[in-house]
């Protein structure tokens, strides 16, 4: 079964309004998530890395004031979309690396489709 | 600039067959690198990984082949069956774990 579990799967928005989307490792603890974006037929590009405890960081180019990312326990991570607008609309997935007795594996969530409308 | 260098961009190939994807990185403090397979409208799922000390490796139908003088990495899937077919993506990481670098990916259709 899904060890990383995202929340919604899909949501639809208008635009201006912040939508928040939550990344949850069902089974391990990850003091670090990853968010990325996915649009139609493209590979995934990293938007930021969640820290339990701290602050997020981000990647080049990616508006943190825009993504607002909270890693508020060892076991959640949320991402919200402030304002958002049409061009926000994406696949938004999350990931979380495993240090467990499994051994070191990153494991995906589900994915979130987001519409701004 | 993409760090990780997928190809082909898609492949067909008849049931039964083999399938294989190339990709190639840059940085040499990569040291991890996992396959991923996504079909429309999910997340990517783990298919294999492999670290750098390692040349093969095979996990039923999927085998990585490892070559680090060359800073290159395959997928090949063995006996191609039709539920095989999705996008497979390769995957880089270093030091920060978990903090993947993407190929472009690899559309792969398997007719029956």
């Amino acid at each position: 079964g899904a060890v990383v579990s995202q929340h919604p799967s899909r949501v639809i928005c208008k635009s201006g309004t912040s939508v928040k989307i939550e990344c949850r490792s069902l089974d391990f603890q990850a003091t670090t998530m990853f968010w990325y974006r996915q649009f139609p037929k493209q590979s995934l590009m990293l938007m930021a890395t969640s820290n339990e405890g701290s602050k997020a960081t981000y990647e080049q180019g990616v508006e943190k004031d825009k993504f607002l990312i909270n890693h508020a326990s060892l076991t959640l991570s949320t991402l919200t979309v402030t304002s958002a607008h049409p061009e926000d609309s994406s696949f938004y997935i999350c990931s979380a690396p495993d240090r467990g007795p499994r051994g070191n594996t990153i494991y995906f969530g589900e994915g979130s489709w987001l519409t701004v409308v | 600039q993409q760090q990780v260098k997928q190809s082909p961009q898609s492949l067909i190939v008849q049931k039964g067959g083999i399938s294989i994807i190339n990709c190639a990185y840059e940085n040499t403090a990569f040291d991890y690198f996992p396959w991923y397979q996504q079909f429309p409208g999910k997340g990517p799922a783990l298919l294999i990984a492999i670290r750098p000390d390692v040349s093969e490796k095979k996990e039923g139908r999927f085998t990585i082949s490892f070559n680090k003088s060359a800073k290159q990495f395959s997928l090949h899937i063995m006996d191609s069956q039709p539920g095989d077919s999705a996008t497979y993506f390769c995957a880089a990481s270093m030091g920060s774990w978990g903090k993947l670098q993407f190929g472009a990916g690899t559309q792969v259709v398997v007719t029956p």
